[in-house]
């Protein structure tokens, strides 16, 4: 059963250009978030999604930021017109449903963007 | 809104020594969940250990064990028989409805020497 997959594992852009994130869930998980780490900084949430539908996006940057978990294929996060301050590395994770026995996000490998 | 603060920017054991690791957080929920996340040099981020606020008894996971005192909103780690493998950052995270949306803390840089 494969983990939580990103992809790619780094991606180098260009200030202005977009950059596209992937994560594939693990098999079975319908919960998807997506966080950001800055260097020598924890974890910051950004936004949680559903198939189809974006449940929290509490953590997004008003503009530029975009997130999506389409009903096939894996969850996209887009960052429109990168400037230096977006490099950092960005996880996603899954999990199953939210019932009162599930506590465990499992996390892929992050995505480490330099903007340059 | 929710915090999470870890006071130890760093660390750094002998092998086979005991550390403790030290969090503490600020909330007004009553029914939450505390996790340790272990994050080695590969950047995976590798779940410890979790603590359910409801349950009393402290969370063990073999060389891991958690202090967990809610009225003080504490959540200390310790590893016991520390090893070269446990070198790593260490980050403290809170989770209100389990999974969802964790707030973490600013990790500890963990170094065990040999």
């Amino acid at each position: 059963n494969a983990g939580v997959m990103q992809n790619p594992r780094h991606l180098v852009r260009r200030r202005g250009q977009e950059a596209r994130l992937r994560c594939s869930p693990m098999k079975g998980h319908s919960h998807v978030y997506w966080y950001r780490q800055l260097p020598e900084e924890g974890l910051k949430f950004m936004v949680y999604l559903q198939k189809e539908n974006i449940i929290d996006e509490s953590g997004m940057p008003k503009e530029r930021f975009s997130a999506e978990f389409p009903k096939e294929g894996p969850s996209i996060l887009r960052i429109q017109q990168v400037v230096r301050g977006d490099s950092a590395a960005y996880f996603c994770a899954s999990s199953l449903t939210l019932d009162r026995g599930n506590t465990e996000a499992f996390f892929g490998q992050g995505t480490r963007l330099t903007v340059v | 809104a929710q915090t999470v603060t870890q006071s130890q920017p760093e660390m750094s054991v002998q092998e086979a020594e005991t550390v403790t690791l030290s969090c503490t957080y600020d909330t007004s929920e009553n029914n939450y969940y505390l996790f340790w996340y272990k994050q080695p040099p590969s950047r995976q981020m590798i779940l410890v250990i979790r603590q359910e606020a409801y349950k009393q008894q402290n969370a063990t996971e073999n060389r891991f064990s958690v202090n967990f005192q809610k009225a003080a909103k504490s959540f200390s780690l310790k590893i016991s028989d520390s090893q070269l493998g446990d070198t790593a950052m260490y980050f403290c995270a809170f989770g209100y409805q389990g999974a969802q949306k964790l707030v973490f803390g600013q990790g500890t840089r963990l170094t065990i020497n040999p």
